[in-house]
């Protein structure tokens, strides 16, 4: 079992919204700043989209947007594109100096 | 341009060992924090490891703890991971990755297989 949870799955057709949630703890993502957003299609580098609860890297389109409320935190992902389609994962910083991840969120682009 | 080349996966028998290798360049590596994230098969990912950029402070997950040995050579721009004693359950693709806090950017992974 992962130290956040994500849903599973997620979906919307081209041109929609859709919102990833990712909750932890106080030990973690509700306690730092340094939560993260990554992208990964199978096979390939993981991506990061978002750091910081909302910042984005240069190149990441900024229908890409992240925000976090308490213990939970979302990633938006604004006018679907069919390249959206791939596994989300969330990751914070946590106690003990560790990072802990998500189990990751397919997204469908339908 | 940031690459980040992982090495040195294979089939291990349990209780084996296997050192991994991460070529860095695109970037300055001897003044950036690493770290290593795994994910088995159907699973999320999974923090490992980390070091500081000079190596004075090294970081591993509870279960690695004492098994797992994180090491860099800033004269090569190279990241290790030395595995002792593998389990089954350490069967998984395991990614370098640059930073700490949030690690920016990835290899494609080098997969580690332990079974008899």
């Amino acid at each position: 079992q992962s130290a956040l949870t994500q849903p599973p799955s997620a979906s919307g057709s081209p041109g929609q919204s859709v919102t990833i949630s990712c909750t932890g703890t106080s030990g973690d993502l509700g306690g730092y700043k340094y939560v993260s957003w990554y992208q990964h299609y199978p096979g390939k580098a993981p991506k990061l989209m978002i750091y910081e609860v909302t910042k984005r890297p240069s190149g990441v389109p900024d229908r890409f947007s992240g925000s976090k409320s308490g213990n939970t935190a979302s990633l938006t992902v604004s006018g679907l594109q069919a390249e959206d389609e791939a596994d989300y994962y969330c990751g914070s910083y946590a106690d003990s100096n560790n990072l802990v991840f998500g189990g990751g969120t397919k997204l469908t682009v339908l | 341009e940031v690459q980040l080349l992982e090495s040195g996966g294979g089939l291990v028998q349990p209780g084996g060992s296997l050192r991994l290798s991460c070529a860095a360049s695109g970037f300055t590596f001897s003044s950036s924090a690493m770290t290593w994230v795994r994910q088995a098969p159907g699973k999320g990912l999974e923090w490992v490891s980390a070091i500081s950029s000079s190596s004075d402070v090294t970081y591993y997950a509870d279960s690695m703890k004492g098994r797992f040995t994180i090491s860099r050579d800033n004269t090569k721009n190279t990241l290790y991971l030395q595995m002792n004693s593998l389990r089954a359950e350490d069967t998984a693709v395991y990614y370098c990755s640059k930073g700490r806090k949030h690690p920016d950017y990835w290899g494609q992974g080098t997969l580690v297989t332990v079974s008899s």
